[in-house]
């Protein structure tokens, strides 16, 4: 079990905007530590999307973009393309023990 | 541009050692934090752990008892082991480079290489 929880699964049409969102704890994302985002296609190593809640690294289209509450994260997609469909992932670090970086369990995104 | 490479065996017996390295190439592992992170099929990714290029280390709390991360900066190279290795250590493991601090996103990842654990 991931300490920070998303959803298995989002769906949307091609053109559509879908969310996905990133809940921890009191120790990650509610102690203030920053969330990033991932997209991760078969085969493929992970691609950073979002770092530091919000800020896109150069190359990644403005349809991808991060916001992050007190208690949570969430990753948004407008315009959605079928090249979207992949896994997502969201990680951020956690204080307890002597601190560790942890990670959702993935978000499969489907373009219907 | 920087880039990182694993090697090592993709076979590894139960109850051994897994070792792995990543070559960085366009940029020198005297900077950053750098780390191993792993995908078992099927499954999401989980963090290894990280080296400083001072060589302070920290690791997932799950693995800290068998795992090693070191640093050769002569090589310009970081490396992983995994001691007594079972199934559930099957894995695309990957290297990756933090540039900021240990809270920091994976800004640059290597391809990934598959570790399967079987006698």
């Amino acid at each position: 079990q991931s300490v920070l929880t998303q959803p298995p699964s989002v769906s949307g049409a091609p053109g559509q905007r879908v969310t996905i969102s990133c809940t921890g704890g009191s120790s990650n994302i509610e102690a203030g530590y920053d969330v990033h985002w991932y997209q991760k296609l078969p085969g493929t190593a992970p691609k950073l999307l979002i770092y530091g809640n919000n800020i896109r690294p150069s190359g990644v289209p403005d349809r991808f973009s991060g916001s992050k509450s007190a208690t949570s994260a969430s990753l948004a997609i407008t315009g959605l393309q079928a090249e979207d469909e992949a896994d997502y992932y969201c990680q951020s670090y956690d204080s307890r023990l002597s601190g560790y970086v942890v990670f959702g369990g993935g978000t499969k995104l489907t373009v219907l | 541009q920087v880039q990182l490479q694993e090697s090592g065996p993709g076979l590894v017996k139960p109850l051994e050692t897994l070792s792995l390295t990543c070559t960085v190439s366009g940029g020198s592992v005297s900077s950053f934090y750098w780390s191993w992170i792993r995908q078992p099929p099927g499954k999401g990714l989980e963090w290894i752990g990280y080296i400083y290029h001072t060589g302070n280390t920290d690791y997932n709390p799950s693995l800290k008892t068998r795992v090693t991360i070191s640093i050769d900066t002569s090589k310009n190279q970081f490396s992983l082991r995994l001691r007594s290795v079972t199934a559930a250590d099957s894995a695309v493991y990957y290297c990756a480079r933090v540039p900021m601090g240990p809270d920091d996103g994976f800004d640059i990842w290597g391809q990934g290489t598959m570790v399967t654990v079987s006698s």
